[in-house]
Order: C-alpha cells, then sequence, then structure tokens
C-alpha cells in the first residue's frame, strides 16, 4: 500500500522552462510534506518543505504547492536549469511518533540544453 | 564539519556473511535514521533512534539490527546476509524529527 505516489517516472523539460513535478498522498495523517533532490551515487538533498497548514511555500526557484482536499502536491522549478537534471522524491511525514518520513519512489527530471 | 558520513562506500558480500554499515554525525542531532533504496521504488525506513539510547523498527527491518552507540553514532548490522539484502543503504539525521538530512549512501552486494 503505497501512502506516497509519484506516478511520473520521467519528466523531460527544455532549459528555462517550467518543470512540474507531482506527488499524491492517502494518509490524511500526514502534516507536513517534503522534496529531496537525488543525483546519482549521493544522497537525497533537502531541497524545501511546507507544512499542511499552508498550500504554497517559496524559495528561490522552487515553489511547492499543497493542496489538502485533493492529497496533492506539486513542486514548480522556474527557469529550469541543466543542472536541475536529478531524480526528485516526495516524502511525507507526521502519521506515527517516530516522526519517519514516507517517500514516493521518485520522478527522473532531464532539462535539455 | 562533514555533516553525516557513512562507511563503507561499497561492499560485496557472500551469502551468511555478516557486516556492519557505520553512520556518524557531526550535526548534533538527536535522531538517526537508516533506510534502504530499490530500483524504482522510494526510501524505505529499516530502523530510527529517536534519540541516544532509543531504537525502533521502521518498515523493513527483518534481518537487520542496530545500535545507537552514542548520539553520534548509528550503525546497521547484517548478520547473515541475503541476496535480497543488495540495496544502497542511506543513513539520515534529524533534529526535531521532521527535515532529514541524509549520508552519501553505502552500496551493497550479496551474491
Amino acid at each position: 500500500d503505497q501512502q506516497v505516489k509519484q506516478n511520473s517516472p520521467s519528466l523531460s523539460v527544455q532549459e528555462g522552462r517550467i518543470s512540474i513535478l507531482n506527488c499524491d498522498y492517502t494518509n490524511s495523517m500526514f502534516d507536513y510534506f517534503l522534496w529531496y533532490k537525488k543525483y546519482p551515487a549521493e544522497g537525497p538533498t533537502f531541497l524545501i518543505s511546507i507544512s499542511s497548514i499552508k498550500d504554497k511555500n517559496e524559495d528561490g526557484r522552487f515553489t511547492v504547492f499543497l493542496n489538502k482536499s485533493a492529497k496533492h502536491l506539486s513542486l514548480h522549478i522556474v527557469p529550469s536549469q541543466p543542472g536541475d537534471s536529478a531524480v526528485y522524491f516526495c516524502a511525507a511525514g507526521g502519521d506515527t511518533g517516530r516522526r519517519a518520513l514516507t517517500f514516493g519512489s521518485g520522478t527522473r527530471l532531464q532539462v535539455q540544453p | 564539519n562533514a555533516g553525516v558520513t557513512q562507511t563503507p562506500k561499497f561492499q560485496v558480500l557472500k551469502t551468511g556473511q555478516s557486516m556492519t554499515l557505520q553512520c556518524a554525525q557531526d550535526m548534533n542531532h538527536n535522531s538517526m535514521y537508516w533506510y534502504r533504496q530499490d530500483p524504482g521504488m522510494g526510501l524505505r525506513l529499516i530502523y530510527y533512534s529517536a534519540s541516544e539510547g532509543t531504537t525502533d523498527k521502521g518498515e523493513v527491518p527483518n534481518g537487520y539490527n542496530v545500535s545507537r552507540l552514542n548520539k553520534r553514532e548509528f550503525s546497521l548490522r547484517l548478520e547473515s546476509a541475503a541476496p535480497s539484502q543488495t540495496s544502497v543503504y542511506f543513513c539520515a539525521t534529524s533534529p526535531e524529527g521532521r527535515t532529514q538530512y541524509f549520508g552519501p549512501g553505502t552500496r551493497l552486494t550479496v551474491l
């Protein structure tokens, strides 16, 4: 039972355009959400997070949107750069006392020069 | 300031062998975690430690044991490795139990 789903395994966009990565969740107890970026042979790097009391959080070129009624969040990257090419993981937490994260399966973003 | 370090980076084992994966952090974080990542899947929690002296099971604990040696170190032990444990293992830490910071990973192959 996948509680956090990233239904698009891959995404390709042109440099300078917007990248939109999507994530759906099923557990209504999740109260915070994060995006991680992962390059090959490296550990995931924290990118941006959002609490369930907000519907938007912005940090430079990265914006995360949360739609609680639809149990959906998205990461927007504007403008996309070739260095953004990586695997992006959506994660959610808050449903248990251990405060561990539940991860999606990832979306591979390729930004074409 | 190294953040989260993991040793070794790579390891090849034969079925039935044992080994310990080491994780150390200099971030003074209370919580530490062990995850595994398999192709096409997200990271899955093996064990976690909310604070020094405490450990608890995650989603996939079978075949593993952990030790929270002190605040800095959290080790993962495979007593009798199996091919199903071939994976990339990540250690993570967190100051408040929410945002987690990951080490570079250990790539383990069990033949």
